[in-house]
């Protein structure tokens, strides 16, 4: 059963600051990963989709790579700002038959940028 | 596009009452998901539908839960009767296609059941 591990759970860093968020997965065999940003209350954004053929995705101030055979992805989000605390989510489709098509999630990292 | 719609927002109900929400998914996508959040479990998917046929339902937790997608612009998810346990957020989320393409998730539904 795919296992999906964010760390930090939480961070809080002063703004400005560049930084990066971890998530690692315990089955290789993706379709592909993708970047959610949750606000309070709110529901969830896509960020970045990073198909499994691909490294790396950017849009704006945050890039996401992918590393399939060790499982992980990093999210970096440089020139952080106040706007940007939220909670951030990963999430992976499997690359098979059988449900392959709903994503399994990460629980998150909670992110405070400090103004 | 008005993105994926859910009613209600919220919905407060005591144990042992049956809840239905409600989804409207963006319009030509072929594929809708509901996900439950909790605080212990995080996201969890729940169920998916390709062009309106339950393709996968293992993540529904018991009998008690159920869910219908009677035409291209409309699912519901029923809990009867509802627990406490059952207290969470429902997502729903819709995408074009299965794999490649981004899941967009509606504003969910908080459930509280007392």
């Amino acid at each position: 059963k795919q296992e999906v591990t964010q760390i930090p759970a939480a961070l809080s860093v002063p703004e400005g600051e560049n930084l990066v968020l971890n998530c690692s997965f315990t089955d290789s065999a993706i379709y592909n990963l993708q970047w959610f940003r949750q606000d309070p209350g709110k529901g969830l954004t896509s960020l970045l989709l990073i198909q499994s053929s691909q490294r790396e995705q950017t849009s704006g101030r945050l890039n996401a790579s992918l590393d399939k055979s060790s499982g992980r992805s990093t999210l970096y989000i440089a020139a952080s700002q106040p706007g940007d605390s939220a909670t951030y989510l990963c999430a992976v489709r499997p690359g098979s038959g059988g449900g392959a098509d709903g994503l399994t999630f990460g629980k998150g990292t909670h992110l405070i940028i400090q103004p | 596009d008005a993105g994926v719609i859910q009613s209600p927002r919220h919905e407060v109900t005591e144990m042992g009452q049956e809840v239905t929400l409600r989804c409207k998914p963006i319009s030509g996508h072929d594929y809708l998901f509901w996900y439950r959040q909790t605080m212990m479990r995080g996201l969890e998917l729940l169920i998916y539908f390709n062009n309106n046929v339950p393709i996968d339902d293992s993540g529904m937790p018991e009998d008690r839960f159920s869910a219908k997608m009677p035409n291209a612009s409309f699912s519901t998810l029923k809990i009867q009767p509802s627990e406490p346990r059952d207290s969470a957020v429902y997502f729903c989320a819709s995408s074009r296609r299965g794999g490649g393409d981004t899941q967009y998730f509606g504003p969910g539904t908080r459930l509280t059941v007392l």
